[in-house]
């Protein structure tokens, strides 16, 4: 089955980097997603890696994708107060699975100054 | 207007009471979906539509009615909640098949019921 998991909480402290992980069960999955959800807001897609690719950055974002181990993670670089949120992975398998997207339980980001 | 719009952002209800929330994608896209967020709990997908039709309803209680008129509008009707039907409801869509675009979220329907 279908399984994302995350640590529920990091803290950081301003110009840091922050680290937030993520594993998954579905080795078929195509794509893997961050999101950020701000407070009293919808989510936002931050990011994205397809399955063939090992890392992908995008200004202060880097995702690292170990499929062996199934394992995801974000790295925000000079974190800043404004990152402070809910950070979702979720993982896709295609067609297959519908369109549908498998979301962890979301890791809250708390930036202290 | 641009992306996934959510109305209203806010909503109290009794539990006696109907009412609806509206969610519309301006991305061309053809799969929409329901989901539900309360606190301390993970998101849960209520319903998916794909080409207005319904293609999963994961055990939603009948008190959620979904409709789906065309590709780029949704609504859940509500009836008769409970208190514990309390959170903020997100709408999202996508394209199919699903690419690097992943889903778009609105900005939610904050839900109370009293």
């Amino acid at each position: 089955g279908e399984d994302v998991e995350q640590s529920l909480f990091l803290s950081v402290r301003e110009g840091d980097s922050s680290v937030i992980n993520c594993t998954y069960t579905d080795s078929s999955s195509t794509y893997l997603y961050w999101y950020k959800q701000e407070p009293g807001a919808g989510l936002q897609l931050l990011t994205y890696i397809f399955s063939n690719m090992d890392m992908k950055q995008d200004q202060r974002l880097t995702v690292l994708l170990n499929k062996k181990d199934k394992h995801l993670s974000l790295r925000i670089a000079d974190t800043q107060t404004g990152d402070s949120a809910i950070y979702f992975c979720a993982e896709s398998t295609g067609e297959a699975a519908g369109n549908k997207l498998t979301f962890g339980g979301g890791t809250r980001v708390l930036v202290k100054p | 207007e641009t992306g996934v719009t959510q109305t209203p952002r806010h909503l109290v209800m009794g539990m006696t009471n109907k009412k609806s929330l509206k969610c519309e994608q301006h991305l061309g896209h053809n799969a929409m979906y329901w989901y539900k967020q309360s606190a301390k709990k993970p998101l849960e997908l209520m319903f998916v539509y794909n080409f207005k039709e319904q293609t999963e309803n994961n055990s939603v209680p009948s008190r959620f009615s979904p409709e789906c008129p065309n590709s780029s509008h949704l609504f859940l009707h509500l009836h008769t909640l409970q208190p514990e039907d309390s959170a903020l409801y997100l709408c999202a869509s996508s394209q199919e098949p699903l690419g690097g675009g992943g889903y778009t979220f609105g900005s939610g329907t904050r839900l109370t019921v009293v």
